[in-house]
């Protein structure tokens, strides 16, 4: 996985909890992504950073917040989990030529 | 917007057969098409890159096409084996080097 790494791994929350995933690089690449994984939806992208102090909307961003403090690690929050936010988390970064390198998941359950 | 198609949504072939999945996408400015392949449970692996300036790549027993004018990507995968089984999923890539993804081919190869 090009050295992406996210923790935890796996993550039950009640409706209304709060949390912060962590996605971590060792490529010192400017852009790094975070996407969730739905049956039946695909991946698709919720928010992105182009560099450090930097954030930007995907497709689905409600419900979530990011932080770029430190260029190598991109934070993913949720303030008030609600069910609709149970899946499968992934951060992506680029590789040298291109190619997008995901790390392992964050399997959220929220109830 | 950009959207990705594949077709099959499930394929399930005996052991041996060569296959061929398809991806379309509806907006031809990309900058490349990625393939992966997802185990259950587990990340996404990269399998192949093709850059907006090529036609294929190839990798061992796996070759991928892009038609970038048609919008249509193919993975074709040689004598295949019980341990090709996986989903396959493929994504175009835009500006910010985001990635848009299909919701995958879900292949079954039976001994």
């Amino acid at each position: 996985n090009a050295g992406v790494t996210q923790t935890p791994k796996f993550r039950v929350l009640k409706t209304g909890q709060s949390m912060t995933l962590l996605c971590a690089q060792d490529m010192n690449h400017e852009y790094m992504y975070w996407y969730r994984q739905d049956p039946g939806m695909g991946l698709r992208l919720i928010h992105y950073s182009v560099g450090e102090g930097t954030t930007a909307k995907g497709e689905v961003p409600d419900g979530y917040n990011v932080s770029r403090l430190k260029k190598q690690n991109f934070l993913l929050g949720l303030e008030s989990a609600a069910p609709s936010q149970t899946s499968v988390y992934f951060c992506a970064q680029p590789g040298p030529v291109y190619e997008q390198y995901f790390g392992p998941g964050t399997r959220l359950t929220v109830t | 917007k950009q959207e990705v198609t594949q077709i099959p949504a499930a394929l399930s072939v005996p052991e041996g057969e060569n296959l061929v999945l398809n991806c379309s996408f509806t907006d031809s400015a990309i900058y490349n098409l990625q393939w992966f392949r997802q185990d259950p449970g587990k990340g996404l692996t990269s399998l192949l890159l093709i850059q907006s300036s090529q036609r294929e790549q190839t990798s061992g027993r796996l070759n991928a096409s892009l038609d970038k004018s048609s919008g249509r990507s193919t993975l074709y995968i040689a004598a295949s084996q019980p341990g090709d089984s996986a989903t396959y999923l493929c994504a175009v890539q835009g500006g910010s080097e985001k990635l848009v993804f299909g919701k995958g081919t879900k292949l079954t190869v039976n001994p």
